[in-house]
């Protein structure tokens, strides 16, 4: 089932601009983990949020969680093409299959001159 | 030496071919997962292992069966692949085990 919803679809930025990718949970939040995927590739494994109002940063990436929203924002600054990729939100729902991650349908992102 | 190794990274079959996927990890994980994905679609669970005797079906399990021959060791299978089922497969440790890695996913693809 699709319980997080990400926003936007794709997105298409210029270098060196900021943005935001969202993901939005309908039921409560106990860990919320942020992927980059390089299409057709694996997933690398960005940042874990288990806490309301937890932020964490790596490089130029930061997300936040905000757990009374049930909801969770990726912010790139300064995007390089090398930040260009699907962007998938997983979370923990606690109970759903063996603590499986409940995923997101992904964010495309592209970078471009 | 990466943390889950999955085998083969390419597969091209044929409809009603039987069909194995294998997932190897080297951290002594009791928990193991198979997913699927599809373009635009996320990763949806196909099964989840707790431990070699515990075996459990996931939200699309249909058309799928896996092993658990060892703890480190957790398979797959397509008794009899059809078209719908060509997605990229990952295979993973529990979300907690950090860092989470991901292998490196099976590309599948039932002509």
């Amino acid at each position: 089932s699709q319980e997080l919803e990400q926003s936007p679809q794709s997105l298409i930025v210029q270098e060196g601009k900021n943005l935001t990718i969202n993901c939005t949970s309908s039921k409560t939040l106990y860990g919320l983990y942020w992927y980059k995927q390089k299409y057709g590739e694996g997933l690398i494994f960005l940042m874990m949020l288990q806490k309301g109002g937890e932020e964490k940063s790596h490089e130029k990436i930061t997300a936040k969680l905000d757990e009374k929203k049930q909801q969770s924002s990726l912010h790139i600054t300064a995007s390089q093409p090398s930040h260009a990729g699907i962007y998938l939100c997983g979370a923990d729902m606690r109970g759903y299959s063996g603590y499986a991650l409940n995923f997101g349908k992904g964010t495309s992102l592209l970078v471009t001159p | 030496d990466a943390d889950v190794t999955q085998t083969p990274r390419n597969r091209i079959t044929k409809t009603g071919k039987r069909i194995m996927l294998e997932c190897s990890q080297t951290k002594g994980h009791d928990r193991m997962y198979w997913y699927r994905q599809d373009p635009g679609l996320g990763l949806r669970l196909i099964y989840y292992s707790f431990d070699v005797k515990d075996i459990n079906k996931g939200e699309i399990s249909d058309g799928y069966s896996v092993s658990r021959q060892a703890q480190a060791k957790f398979s797959l299978s397509l008794e009899s692949a059809i078209p719908n089922q060509t997605a990229l497969y990952f295979c993973a440790p529990p979300p907690f085990a950090q860092p989470q890695h991901f292998g490196d996913g099976t590309r599948l693809s039932i002509l």
